[in-house]
């Protein structure tokens, strides 16, 4: 079975600064991992994805990540944030079998300041 | 294209009664996916229908069920509420082929009483 670790539960952060959204995940076959934002109220929306490939993954928003498979690591960066950026974030994988079923961190909420 | 849309987006039920939630995933889309976010339980997965077929399934107790209809619109049940049952309640759907995104609804925020 898949697990994912988020190590923080909540980032504050000031506007303009750079952040980091560290996700760790454990797991015996091959995966595909996510990140995924939610705002309040409403469902999630899909940041990125890693699939295969290039290790360094661009998103949405500004948003970047870095698959790191020796140290089995998925954490989200982002050069400079906004106040709109406040939100919560979450981190996923799925089993790359066709199996679509996704395990998710804990989320990390993100307070972005003036 | 229209999202995945999920109604109603609020409910109150007391406890010992029955809800039905439903969802109506993006045209084309033929794997639907229910998940249940609570504040101490996070996100679990609940289960997953493909071609009005059961795929997969989460450990949630028997009184958690769902179906997919012929046009992939989903329904989700619980019988017997508990006070643990409010969460928020999201469908996820997704295209063909395990490369494919799970795009996610608003959800339904159920309060039990």
């Amino acid at each position: 079975a898949q697990s994912v670790t988020q190590l923080d539960s909540q980032v504050p952060v000031f506007e303009e600064a750079p952040v980091e959204l560290r996700c760790n995940y454990s797991s015996s076959v091959s995966v595909y991992l996510f990140w995924y934002v939610q705002y309040p109220n409403q469902g999630l929306q899909l940041l990125l994805k890693y699939l295969s490939g290039s290790t360094l993954v661009k998103g949405i928003n500004g948003f970047e990540a870095e698959f790191n498979k020796s140290q089995t690591s998925f954490h989200l960066r982002k050069p400079s944030v906004h106040i709109s950026d406040t939100a919560e974030y979450f981190c996923a994988v799925v089993r790359g079998s066709g199996n679509y079923k996704l395990t998710f961190g804990k989320g990390t909420l993100l307070t972005v300041n003036p | 294209k229209a999202g995945v849309t999920q109604t109603p987006r609020y409910l109150i039920k007391t406890r010992g009664q029955q809800v039905t939630l439903s969802c109506s995933p993006i045209s084309g889309h033929r794997s639907v996916s229910w998940y249940q976010q609570t504040p101490g339980q996070g996100l679990q997965f609940l289960f997953e229908y493909f071609s009005e077929t059961q795929r997969n399934k989460g450990n949630f107790p028997g009184r958690f069920s769902g179906r997919q209809f012929s046009n992939s619109r989903s329904e989700m049940n619980v019988s017997t509420l508990e006070l643990g049952d409010s969460a928020l309640y999201l469908c996820a759907s997704s295209g063909q082929g395990v490369n494919t995104e799970a795009f996610f609804g608003q959800g339904t925020r159920l309060t039990v009483v």
